[in-house]
């Protein structure tokens, strides 16, 4: 099956510092992947839908410019959580499909 | 968009005990898949099951959808089925096409 691999799985920042996120599919071809957040003990919330080659389509309440995502090829799309604060810290997963959807392992982003 | 509820939010079993965990969707939809998220929050594809039933191994899965629901079962439960399930649709076309909808999941322990 498809496989979607995410580094880093954990990562630590100061406050003010940017992060960037990638996701990679490893076996297929993904013109769109999408990037997903998760809140202890809650599910997964989209957050925005990565299209390779143009621009990121946001769900409502996300800020675009706090959350850039590039997808520059058909296998590579990076979320980078700029000028990072204590809330943004968070679980943060990829997905993207070859068929049935497919999910990174998650990137556990703690800010202090 | 679609609605997506899980029911039960928590199940506590004995190891050896069988399961069933539901899942129940707002619209018609084409697309359902169930997931396991370990504790590690990988999140583990079960199931790709739009229609129809499908076992493998101990899990199996129905899904019925002209009454928008599925199902989940866990037979003779092992300690490492513990986790949070979650289920997921996406539509097949319109603006939503490729959006997954979770649930809220099931948190699933398991005692020796």
């Amino acid at each position: 099956g498809a496989v979607v691999s995410q580094h880093p799985s954990r990562v630590i920042c100061k406050s003010g510092t940017s992060v960037k996120i990638e996701c990679r599919s490893l076996d297929f071809q993904a013109t769109t992947m999408f990037w997903y957040r998760q809140f202890p003990k809650q599910s997964l919330m989209l957050m925005a839908t990565s299209n390779e080659g143009s621009k990121a389509t946001y769900e409502q309440g996300v800020e675009k410019d706090k959350f850039l995502i590039n997808h520059a090829s058909l296998t590579l799309s990076t979320l980078t959580v700029t000028s990072a604060h204590p809330e943004d810290s968070s679980f943060y997963i990829c997905s993207a499909r070859d068929g049935p959807f497919a999910f990174g392992s998650g990137t556990r982003l703690t800010v202090v | 968009g679609i609605q997506v509820e899980q029911s039960p939010p928590d199940l506590i079993l004995q190891e050896g005990a069988n399961s069933t965990l539901r899942c129940n969707f707002s619209d018609s939809v084409n697309n359902l898949q169930w997931f396991h998220q370990n504790p590690w929050g990988q999140l583990i594809n079960l199931f790709y099951i739009p229609s129809g039933t499908k076992q493998n191994g101990r899990l199996s899965a129905t899904t019925v959808a002209t009454e928008r629901y599925s199902l989940l079962y866990i037979s003779s439960s092992q300690t490492t089925d513990s986790g949070v399930y979650f289920c997921a649709s996406w539509p097949v076309g319109g603006t939503s096409y490729g959006k997954l909808t979770f649930g809220q999941g099931t948190i699933l322990t398991v005692h020796p």
